[in-house]
Parts: C-alpha cells; structure tokens; sequence
C-alpha cells in the first residue's frame, strides 16, 4: 500500500539551531500539506503546495520557516533558528487533487516529531 | 471563520460500551465535516466525512456519525466500543475557496477500559 514518507521520525535540537524534515507523498499525489501538532492540540496547517507551486502559506511563520517542492514531487520543511516553542509534530499529508479538502481525502505520514532543548 | 470545537479533551468507557464523541462546528456556509483517528505515533486515518449527501454518515470500523444542522454537530458515535479503538479522534471542517483548507479540532482521547 502506498504510504507517504517521513524522515527523521525523531529530532532532538539545541535553540537557534537549523533543522530540515523532509516528506515524499504518495506517487502521483499533486497536493502536499505541512501541518503542525502541538501536544494536546490539532494539526494547523502550515503551508500546501500544488505541483511546486504555494497555494497556502498564511500560517507559515515565515521569519524562521520555509518549505519547499522544487521538482512538485518531494518536499522539505526547514526551520532555522529553531525555538523552544516549536517543538511539536510535523505531519506531511497528500492529496491526489486540490479540493482534498472537500473530500477528506489527505493520506497523512507517520510525522517527524521535533524536540528543542 | 470556520471552527470546530471538541466537548472533552479525554473520554474514557467500558469495552462493549457506546462511545460518543462530541463535535460542533462554526461556519457561515455550508461545511464539509470529518472525522480523523490518530493511533500512537501514526499519522491521521479518514474515518468519515459529511459531503452534504446523507446526514448519517457511516464509516471505518463501525463508527457513525449525525450532521444536526439545528445543532451545528457532528457527534461521532460507536455502539459498542473495542479495545482497538483507542486513540486520538479529530473532527475537521473544511469549506469553500481556493483550497478547501481543513481546520482540525483539539482531540479527543479515547481511552477504553476492559
């Protein structure tokens, strides 16, 4: 069965310094997701893409975050300074159509949980 | 704004027990609503979803839930509950526009007794 992949599964960091996950969706999927899980709270939505283009940055904290699908296919999500405050679950989810949002049907990664000391 | 808000954090029952986890929604169109399942250090599984067609929708492993517009909810409920069934239950809503943007809600965490 087709999965999207992850990696790292699990990354410990100092503050202020940079760290990349990285996703590969399911083949074929054009839209990819960057969301973020807080302990106790639901994934936000950090930013999607179709093909290699952003449809929705809005609650990328663009000072200290960045993502990017250069080829439309995988993608990297960097953040550099790292903050305390960032530690968190980072989902990549995709979806073979823009309107995955409609239908529900996002196929979600394992997730690279992020822990900043 | 589209909202969704989770009654409990944390729901615990007897196996063989109904389970009901509450939702209701904010949005000033006509949504889309789902239900999500996050098992230990998995991602998120679709369990259901509400497309505007039948207000009782069926899904994965039994569940079932009730679009109650009168209400804004959309309870997710089981008859009878089973040890697998243990995890993180998130209800999402998602409207119109550019991009159907999913908002989740805060969880609920189903602990099942034996």
């Amino acid at each position: 069965e087709a999965e999207v992949a992850q990696s790292p599964r699990y990354k410990i960091t100092e503050k202020s310094q940079a760290v990349a996950f990285w996703c590969d969706p399911i083949s074929g999927h054009a839209t990819l997701y960057w969301y973020r899980q807080i302990l106790g709270q639901g994934p936000e939505l950090l930013v999607q893409f179709q093909d290699e283009s952003v449809v929705d940055d809005s609650q990328l904290p663009k000072d200290r975050f960045s993502a990017e699908r250069l080829k439309g296919v995988d993608s990297t999500l960097k953040i550099q300074p790292a903050e305390l405050g960032d530690s968190a679950m980072y989902l990549c989810a995709s979806s073979s159509r823009l309107a995955g949002g409609r239908t529900g049907e996002l196929f979600f990664g394992e997730g690279s949980r992020l822990t900043v000391l | 704004a589209q909202s969704v808000t989770q009654l409990g954090s944390h729901v615990s029952v007897s196996e063989g027990a109904l389970v009901l986890l509450r939702c209701n929604y904010s949005s000033s169109v006509p949504p889309y609503l789902f239900w999500y399942v996050q098992y230990p250090n998995q991602g998120l599984q679709l369990l259901l979803k509400y497309t505007s067609a039948a207000t009782l929708v069926k899904g994965i492993n039994g569940f079932e839930a009730e679009f109650k517009k009168s209400e804004t909810s959309f309870h997710l409920t089981k008859p009878s509950a089973h040890m697998s069934d243990a995890a993180e239950y998130f209800c999402a809503v998602s409207i119109g526009g550019s991009n159907y943007k999913l908002t989740f809600g805060k969880g609920t965490l189903l602990t099942v007794n034996p």
